[in-house]
């Protein structure tokens, strides 16, 4: 069974500080696929990232990075500098070639920053 | 490039009526799915559909949630008769999906998805 575990309910921070996302997955397919998605208090879901259990490099998009680490089962997300505009929920969710198209998420982190 | 469409945005509805949501995917993207988001379970997939044949309704909660997708522009979804218990936000999405044929390719059906706005769905 897939599952997706992200602790944190809620981190608050003041602007220009970073936040760290905890995400760990947990599936026995060896092929798979992470995600996140940001969502705004307007309510869409944005699609922040994707990457495959074979690419364990790092990757940083302006002020967003992911960690990723198989030996852990980790899928980080690191907010660097954080603007009020980065105030919302953000989900961690996996895909497995075993149950293609199914999109696991996790309970989601809230992230409210302050000016 | 246009996103996702769903109508209506927002639905009221009094409890035993009928409610039928729409989507629009993304053109050219042959996978569309229908999630419900709530509190107490938060993202959960309903259906999904590829070249708009459904693929899995497991997650369908019963025999009143009904989804069709006449054709590769279109999805809806029904819910008759509605419950309070219904009451959600419900997403469609849409994806460029590759054939699942080989596990060779690391491009093996994982696509993205990619979500409408939302339907905010108020069942009184």
């Amino acid at each position: 069974a897939q599952k997706v575990t992200q602790a944190q309910t809620e981190i608050s921070v003041v602007e220009k500080e970073d936040v760290t996302l905890d995400c760990v997955y947990e599936t026995r397919d060896t092929t798979y696929y992470l995600f996140w998605y940001k969502q705004p208090p307007s309510g869409e879901l944005v699609f922040l990232i994707r990457r495959n259990s074979f690419d364990e490099q790092n990757e940083i998009s302006g002020r967003y990075s992911w960690n990723f680490q198989k030996s852990t089962s980790s899928f980080n997300f690191t907010i660097t500098a954080s603007q009020v505009v980065d105030s919302a929920v953000y989900f961690c969710a996996l895909m497995t070639t075993d149950s293609w198209g199914k999109l696991q998420f996790g309970a989601g982190t809230q992230v409210v920053v302050t000016p | 490039d246009a996103g996702v469409i769903q109508s209506p945005r927002h639905e009221v509805t009094e409890m035993g009526q009928e409610v039928t949501l729409r989507c629009k995917p993304i053109s050219g993207h042959n996978s569309l799915f229908w999630y419900r988001q709530t509190m107490m379970r938060g993202l959960e997939l309903l259906i999904y559909f590829n070249n708009n044949v459904p693929i899995d309704d497991s997650g369908m909660p019963e025999d009143r949630f009904s989804a069709k997708m006449p054709n590769a522009s279109f999805s809806t979804l029904k819910i008759q008769p509605s419950e309070p218990r219904d009451s959600a936000v419900y997403f469609c999405a849409s994806s460029l999906s590759r054939p699942v044929a080989s596990s060779e390719s690391l491009g093996f059906g994982a696509d993205t998805q990619y979500f409408g706005p939302g339907t905010r769905l108020t069942v009184l």
